[in-house]
């Protein structure tokens, strides 16, 4: 079963200032990585996804992440934070089961960033 | 439209009421999901609904009971819950339901058992 490892339950950062939010996933042959946010109240929103290709992928609102096979890696980074930032990250892999795929979620890191 | 809806936002329920959530999207998408997300904590999958059918069901209690009416419909019948069923329950759909799909999600019910 693949599982989903997120080092840091919180990140508080000033606003301006940059962030990593690391991920580390078990290995296998082929896998498929998301990062989520969920704000406040609210359900979660995907932030971007790593299926293929290039190892770095961007979101709209600049966030990055890079997939790293030989550390089995996946950490999100953002090079000067927003208050409106402020939120719970998830990192996620794509697991089969039964002939159906399902999300494996990690425990989730709250950034907070402050003024 | 990429909108998940679900009704009620909130919901207070005594362990013997019968209760449903419904959840409901527009997108044609053909798989749909049932998380339970406890406060501080990652979302948990219940169940995996693919074409209409009940594919993934992660050894939830039967007092929690899925029904798919057709493809844009999603409920979660409820029937004497225990107070340690409070939680946030989020429904997520997806095109096929692929590992390689983006989940949407919806905006929750926040249930609490009394």
């Amino acid at each position: 079963a693949q599982s989903v490892t997120q080092l840091d339950s919180q990140v508080p950062v000033f606003e301006e200032a940059p962030v990593e939010l690391r991920c580390n996933y078990s290995s296998s042959v082929s896998v498929y990585l998301f990062w989520y946010v969920q704000y406040p109240n609210q359900g979660l929103q995907l932030l971007l996804k790593y299926l293929s290709g290039s190892t770095l992928v961007e979101s709209i609102n600049g966030f990055e992440a890079e997939f790293n096979k030989s550390q089995t890696s996946f950490h999100l980074r953002k090079p000067s934070v927003h208050i409106s930032d402020t939120a719970e990250y998830f990192c996620a892999v794509s697991e089969v089961q039964g002939g159906s795929e399902k999300l494996v979620f990690g425990k989730g890191t709250k950034l907070t960033v402050n003024p | 439209d990429t909108e998940v809806t679900q009704t009620p936002k909130h919901l207070v329920m005594g362990m013997t009421n019968k209760k449903s959530l419904k959840c409901e999207q527009h997108m044609g998408h053909r798989a749909m999901y049932w998380y339970k997300q406890k406060a501080k904590k990652p979302p948990e999958l219940m169940f995996v609904y693919s074409y209409e059918k009940l594919s993934i069901n992660e050894s939830v209690p039967s007092r929690f009971s899925p029904e798919c009416p057709n493809s844009s419909l999603l409920n979660l019948h409820l029937h004497a819950l225990q107070p340690e069923d409070s939680a946030l329950y989020l429904c997520a759909s997806s095109q096929e339901g692929r590992g390689t799909d983006t989940q949407y999600f919806g905006p929750g019910t926040r249930l609490t058992v009394l």
